[in-house]
């Protein structure tokens, strides 16, 4: 069965410092990836997806994410966070005919003013 | 643009009790998912359904049942409550295309307190 791990439960960064969130998922063949996003007392978002090509993928609010099937990992990065970054951060993948999405168990997210 | 809907925003039930979710797909979206939420935790998935079928299912209890209807909506049934049953319940929906399903949408959720 696939699953998905993601690095850190809690990360606590000031305003301005760069930020990597760091997503690896088990499934040894093709996937889709995707980024979600929780602000606190909101239901998840789409921040960014990967199915192909470019394994860069550019996202909202300045956000990024970086494919490297060889390491079998999707890293979420922004350069400079802000305050208003602070939330649960969850990486999801897709197997390319599955319909079941697998969530990692989530990076929450501090940004302090 | 139209989104996911969910009914009702907020739920209180007592232990022992029934409690159905209500999920309204985006227009053109065959596919609904429901997931559930716990205080603290990632999103387990529950089951899911593509053209009125069940096409999936994952941790859904047996006390839970689901079921898409004609219009594509769907509902999630739950007796016999339990106080562990108080979560987030979030409905997805997307569009199976080619066998493969684009990322899902979801909806505000359902927030349950069984008390």
């Amino acid at each position: 069965a696939q699953s998905v791990s993601q690095h850190n439960h809690h990360v606590i960064l000031s305003e301005a410092a760069s930020l990597e969130l760091g997503c690896n998922y088990s499934y040894g063949g093709t996937v889709n990836l995707f980024w979600y996003v929780q602000y606190p007392g909101q239901h998840l978002q789409l921040l960014l997806k990967y199915f192909s090509g470019d394994p860069l993928v550019k996202g909202i609010k300045g956000f990024e994410a970086e494919f490297i099937k060889s390491k079998f990992s999707f890293n979420l990065r922004k350069p400079s966070v802000q305050w208003s970054d602070t939330a649960e951060y969850f990486c999801a993948v897709n197997e390319w005919y599955g319909q079941n999405f697998v969530f990692g168990p989530g990076t929450r997210l501090s940004v302090l003013p | 643009a139209a989104g996911v809907i969910q009914s009702p925003r907020h739920l209180i039930k007592e232990k022992r009790e029934t409690a159905t979710l209500k999920c309204y797909p985006i227009p053109r979206h065959d596919t609904v998912y429901w997931y559930q939420q716990g205080p603290g935790q990632d999103p387990q998935f529950l089951i899911s359904f593509y053209e009125k079928m069940q096409s999936d299912k994952g941790s859904i209890p047996d006390r839970f049942s689901a079921q898409q209807f004609s219009d594509y909506h769907s509902e999630l049934n739950m007796s016999s409550l339990e106080l562990g049953d108080s979560a987030l319940y979030f409905c997805a929906s997307s569009f199976l295309a080619g066998g493969t399903s684009y990322e899902q949408y979801f909806g505000p959720g359902t927030r349950l307190t069984v008390t």
